[in-house]
């Protein structure tokens, strides 16, 4: 079946640290989204990035649709971005239902 | 610009009993999708509503049920509640009209005894 793999399960960081988390999915995607799940439970859009690199302030994505990868990148990490990190794939249909990975599980120390 | 609202937050519920949870849509959207996250686990599709009807559902059996009213609000249903429903309860809303992008809602965390 259709699946949405991420990498790595868990992380580490000091404040101020940078890093990438992967998210790898097995087939043609119409749709991928990044989401930011907070310790309450609410996921925050990250971004809506079928293809392409977009920017958003210390956070960017780039999406490889013809390679079924994409990354999300945290640069100067604060403890503010500690949480689970989902990426979520639509692969058409009749919904725009999303098939979620796993997540990153992200701390941030000070 | 109100965002996704559900309700309520949390609740606590004895096996064998029927609960429902409530979810308004983000201003401007018509579709309502309906997640399930177990502890530690990404969300799993439940259902979504569109024009007031089931258009797909996942792998949830009948006890399970939902409904969407005019105004696009959608009520989620559980009959003969298991220990193992307990979960956040995720509603989402979207416009697929125009983009598949989905805006998710503050949950409702749900606790079966």
């Amino acid at each position: 079946g259709i699946q949405v793999e991420q990498s790595p399960p868990d992380l580490i960081l000091q404040e101020g640290a940078n890093s990438t988390l992967r998210c790898n999915f097995s087939d043609s995607v119409n749709n991928l989204q990044w989401f930011h799940q907070n310790p309450w439970g609410q996921l925050i859009n990250l971004f809506y990035i079928p293809s392409g690199t977009k920017q958003n302030g210390r956070l960017s994505a780039t999406t490889v649709a013809t390679e079924r990868y994409s990354l999300l990148y945290i640069s100067s990490s604060q403890t503010t971005d500690s949480g689970v990190y989902f990426c979520a794939a639509y692969y058409g249909g009749a919904t725009n239902k999303l098939i979620f990975g796993t997540g990153t599980l992200l701390a941030v120390q000070p | 610009d109100a965002g996704v609202t559900q309700s309520p937050t949390h609740l606590i519920k004895t096996r064998g009993q029927q609960v429902t949870l409530r979810c308004s849509p983000k201003s401007g959207h018509d579709t309502v999708s309906w997640y399930q996250q177990a502890l530690g686990q990404g969300p799993q599709f439940i259902f979504q509503y569109y024009e007031e009807e089931e258009r797909q559902r996942g792998n949830f059996p009948d006890r399970f049920s939902g409904h969407q009213f005019p105004n696009y609000s959608s009520e989620l249903n559980v009959n003969a509640l298991l220990l193992g429903d307990s979960a956040l309860y995720l509603c989402a809303s979207s416009f697929p009209e125009t983009t598949y992008e989905q805006y998710f809602g503050p949950g409702t965390r749900l606790t079966v005894t």
